[in-house]
């Protein structure tokens, strides 16, 4: 079956490094994937997204990868700030076809020490 | 642009009544909002689809009966948790798709629900 997930649980970096955030998807149709963040007690915020015919995109201090091959998805921080402290999510445009229903991966807890 | 709100942010109800959750695009018009559950430290869980004008579809394992969803306008979607036990609390969230987009989904707030 499909599912999204994350290879850690907890990401601790020092304020002004870059942070990587990885994330395994298993379905190999999906043709859209997207980058949340999620504070204490509020909703998912979008980050970024990124289509299956490109393999990199780049936001404000972020970027997205994409490996196909091997069903890969990254989200890098650069110059992390404390702000960015919180639970970051991938998330895939599962189903079939348009239903728009996402997928999300597992959450990775990013803490920024100062 | 492309805001989602929900209402109440936080409902305290007692067990066995029911409690409505109001989820509102405030700038744009959705056809189709999604509504989903978290629990602590945990992913958010689909729980159902809701196309306006047309019955929800729900998500393998979750009881229609018990989570029922109105979505009777473009821009409100509505889920009822009728009879609510304590298992029911948790941190509901709904996001909306704009009818004149196909990727996007724009999150609400959530509402934190605590049955006691």
């Amino acid at each position: 079956g499909e599912s999204v997930g994350l290879h850690l649980p907890t990401l601790s970096v020092q304020e002004g490094d870059n942070s990587i955030i990885n994330c395994a998807y298993s379905n190999s149709a999906s043709d859209y994937f997207i980058w949340y963040k999620q504070e204490s007690g509020k909703g998912p915020q979008f980050i970024i997204d990124i289509r299956s015919n490109m393999d990199k995109r780049q936001g404000q201090r972020v970027t997205v990868l994409l490996n196909k091959t091997v069903k890969h998805l990254s989200l890098q921080i650069a110059a992390t700030q404390p702000g960015d402290s919180a639970v970051y999510f991938c998330a895939e445009k599962g189903g079939s076809g348009n239903t728009g229903k996402l997928i999300f991966g597992q959450g990775t807890t990013l803490q920024v020490k100062p | 642009g492309a805001v989602v709100s929900q209402h109440p942010s936080r409902v305290i109800c007692k067990s066995g009544t029911s409690v409505k959750i109001e989820c509102r695009s405030l700038d744009f018009q959705a056809t189709t909002m999604f509504w989903y559950r978290q629990f602590p430290k945990k992913s958010l869980m689909l729980m159902a689809t809701s196309n306006e004008g047309s019955k929800a579809t729900y998500e393998q394992g979750v009881e229609k009966d018990k989570f029922l969803i109105n979505h009777a306008s473009l821009t409100l979607s509505t889920l009822t948790v009728t009879s609510a036990h304590p298992e029911d609390s948790s941190f509901y969230i709904c996001s909306a798709r704009d009818r004149q987009g196909y990727y996007e989904q724009y999150f609400g707030p959530g509402t934190r629900l605590t049955v006691t």
